[in-house]
């Protein structure tokens, strides 16, 4: 099956510094990758969408400047969380559609970010 | 944008039993609802999908309905397992843009041995 894997799985940042994750499609070429965040117990809340050679489409809310993303393969797909701060903090999750099977998104393992 | 309501947000059953999760959808275009389990600290699994073409899918012990008058959908889990506990999301996919999917806020189903 389609694998994603995102890299790192963990991260523990100070305030103010930037955190890169990246999102990786390992076997199948991914046109469109999603950005979503989870808290503790809720649900997935798309971020935004990453389109391979485009900007991404954030959805309402969601500060643009603040979680840069950057879709420059069709294989990788990148969220920067820039000045982090405390209220960052949160699982991170992306996924992947393939390009030629528009239906299915498959889901990367997260990356759990935590802001001191 | 899609609008997706999910009922009840936790669920206990017997081992054995049936467990029936539901999902109410906005946006009568779109036409496509997977199903995923995602287990504590574990990724979403898609375990099944359904799309507005059809009105019933099953595999084995799961099986989903979808009403499409009705805007809603259904997921149904026989002969439940301690291995089926998990949180379930359902999800709906627009027809805007990148043809997003909206998740429901999901179910915690327990069973219990």
């Amino acid at each position: 099956g389609a694998v994603v894997s995102q890299h790192p799985s963990w991260v523990i940042c100070k305030s103010g510094t930037s955190v890169k994750i990246e999102c990786r499609s390992l076997d199948f070429q991914a046109t469109t990758m999603f950005w979503y965040r989870q808290f503790p117990k809720q649900s997935l809340m798309l971020m935004a969408t990453s389109n391979e050679g485009s900007k991404a489409t954030y959805e309402q809310g969601v500060e643009k400047d603040k979680f840069l993303i950057n879709h420059a393969s069709l294989t990788l797909s990148t969220l920067t969380v820039t000045s982090a701060h405390p209220e960052d903090s949160s699982f991170y999750i992306c996924s992947a559609r393939q390009t030629y099977h528009t239906d299915t998104q498959y889901f990367g393992p997260g990356t759990r970010l935590t802001v001191l | 944008g899609e609008n997706v309501e999910q009922h009840p947000s936790t669920l206990s059953v017997q081992e054995g039993d049936s467990a029936v999760i539901k999902c109410t959808y906005s946006d009568s275009a779109s036409n496509y609802f997977p199903w995923y389990k995602q287990e504590l600290g574990k990724r979403p699994q898609l375990i099944i999908d359904i799309r507005s073409n059809v009105g019933e899918k099953k595999d084995q012990r799961i099986a989903v309905t979808l009403n499409k008058t009705a805007k809603h959908f259904s997921l149904h889990i026989t002969e439940t397992q301690p291995e089926d506990s998990a949180v379930y999301f359902c999800a709906a996919r627009d027809q805007t843009g990148a043809n997003n999917l909206f998740f429901g806020t999901g179910t915690r189903l327990t069973v219990i041995p």
